[in-house]
């Protein structure tokens, strides 16, 4: 079956731009998750969805963002982008959020979209 | 809350040679506790899992991790290093009392011929 998919998987935007990014989650994955790692902090927890609501925050902005449809399908936005935000942003779905992460039910991780920031 | 610390942001072994990998997790409860691996352009797959009840747990490609309450470690090890365990190896935790996964700052493993 289809794995996590991510679009678009590289993009390049300027300072103040915003952008959008698509993920799409395993067949009846319906839980997606959203990180953010670069060199310098790692991996970081942005946000959780779970049946079109969102169930968990991480530390960061209110200019990330992000929706789930009915699809499970999710999008992020980040609004007024600055050079920090170049970053790999991976998308992890799984049948139910959070814990138990027992059995099948695990992250599944997508290929990332690549976004610089000029 | 819980934090995990992977000592070495990058550890070089010989091909054929014994793999370890250190991982220490910080949490007031029970943790669930991972190992990813991420290859060059390309998302985060799991090797392995502690959950529950054993606690040495098995993986693919031949990795294992030892789960120590008392050490309050999560080490990944491989008996025998191939060229293609060239990746970087991120250890997570994740409890039911904070419900967010925490990954550490990762460690590239680099097999020397």
């Amino acid at each position: 079956k289809a794995g996590v998919t991510q679009t678009p998987r590289y993009l390049i935007k300027t300072r103040g731009q915003q952008v959008t990014l698509s993920c799409s989650p395993i067949s009846g994955h319906r839980s997606v998750s959203w990180y953010q790692q670069t060199p310098g902090q790692g991996l970081q927890f942005l946000f959780e969805y779970f049946s079109e609501t969102q169930r968990n925050k991480g530390n960061f902005p209110g200019r990330f963002s992000g929706r789930q449809f009915s699809n499970s399908r999710s999008e992020m936005n980040v609004s007024t982008l600055e050079l920090g935000d170049s970053a790999l942003y991976l998308c992890a779905s799984s049948f139910l959020p959070g814990t138990p992460y027992s059995g099948a039910n695990v992250l599944t991780f997508g290929a990332g979209s690549r976004l610089t920031v000029l | 809350a819980q934090s995990v610390t992977q000592l070495g942001s990058h550890v070089s072994v010989s091909e054929g040679a014994l793999v370890l990998l250190r991982c220490n997790y910080s949490s007031s409860v029970p943790p669930y506790l991972f190992w990813y691996v991420q290859y060059p352009n390309q998302g985060l797959q799991l090797l392995l899992k502690y959950t529950t009840g054993a606690t040495l747990v098995k993986g693919i490609n031949g990795f294992e991790a030892e789960f120590k309450k008392s050490e309050t470690s999560f080490h990944l090890t491989k008996p025998s290093a191939h060229m293609s365990d060239a990746a970087e190896y991120f250890c997570a935790v994740i409890t039911n009392r904070d419900d967010k996964i925490i990954f550490g700052k990762g460690t590239r493993l680099h097999i020397l011929p």
